[in-house]
């Protein structure tokens, strides 16, 4: 059974800093892992989707890694701005991959002007 | 990116009454849609895969009769939380996927509280 886990729950940088958002998942059979990001009372906004074929991508200043021997993936954000403050979620499918997603618990980015 | 809508972004009802929630994916058909449920500062969780055509898959845990799913076309599934208690009362969300193997596109959710 797939299970993803995030670590660490909360985060607070200064403006300007690299970081990166760690993301732990059981089943390395994986079909794809994507990563979300959810402003306070908002929906979900699709950031990247790695195929399982794929090792990252890349969308602006955004890069995410996939590492299924490890059960891990990677969101770096490069020269971080306060825009970027939010809840950052990783998900994968079931081995099933019927479409649906087994979620993280986030980690929440607030980045200091 | 595709889109799904969900309406209404936000509603708020009586103890004991029914609330309906739309899903509409706009640019692509969808056999397939998710509803997922989120607590405050927890994550999301999936209740249950809405089926076009057919009954709605259910996680376990979660009351089939009083979270009743239709997804009468092929780019509109409906949630309907029936008798709804205070303890219903969380951010309700969809998604769903334009094929299989690609990016799930969520809906804006909806913020439902009973009182």
């Amino acid at each position: 059974k797939q299970e993803v886990t995030q670590i660490p729950a909360a985060l607070s940088v200064p403006e300007g800093e690299n970081l990166v958002l760690n993301c732990s998942f059981t089943d390395s059979a994986i079909y794809n892992l994507q990563w979300f990001r959810q402003d306070p009372g908002k929906g979900l906004t699709s950031l990247l989707l790695i195929q399982s074929s794929q090792r990252e991508q890349t969308s602006g200043r955004l890069n995410a890694s996939l590492d299924k021997s490890s059960g891990r993936s990677t969101l770096y954000i490069a020269a971080s701005q306060p825009g970027d403050s939010a809840t950052y979620l990783c998900a994968a499918p079931p081995a099933s991959n019927t479409g649906k997603l087994i979620f993280g618990q986030g980690t929440t980015l607030q980045v200091k002007p | 990116g595709a889109v799904v809508s969900q309406h209404p972004s936000r509603v708020i009802c009586k103890s004991g009454t029914s609330v309906k929630i739309e899903c509409r994916s706009l640019d692509f058909q969808a056999t397939t849609m998710f509803w997922y449920r989120q607590f405050p500062k927890q994550s999301l969780m999936l209740m249950a895969t809405s089926n076009e055509g057919s009954k709605a898959t259910y996680e376990q845990g979660v009351e089939k009769d009083k979270f009743l799913i239709n997804h009468a076309s092929l780019t509109l599934s409906t949630l309907t939380v029936t008798s709804a208690h205070p303890e219903d009362s969380s951010f309700y969300i969809c998604s769903a996927n334009p094929g299989t193997a690609t990016e799930a596109f969520f809906g804006q959710g909806t913020r439902l509280t009973v009182v």
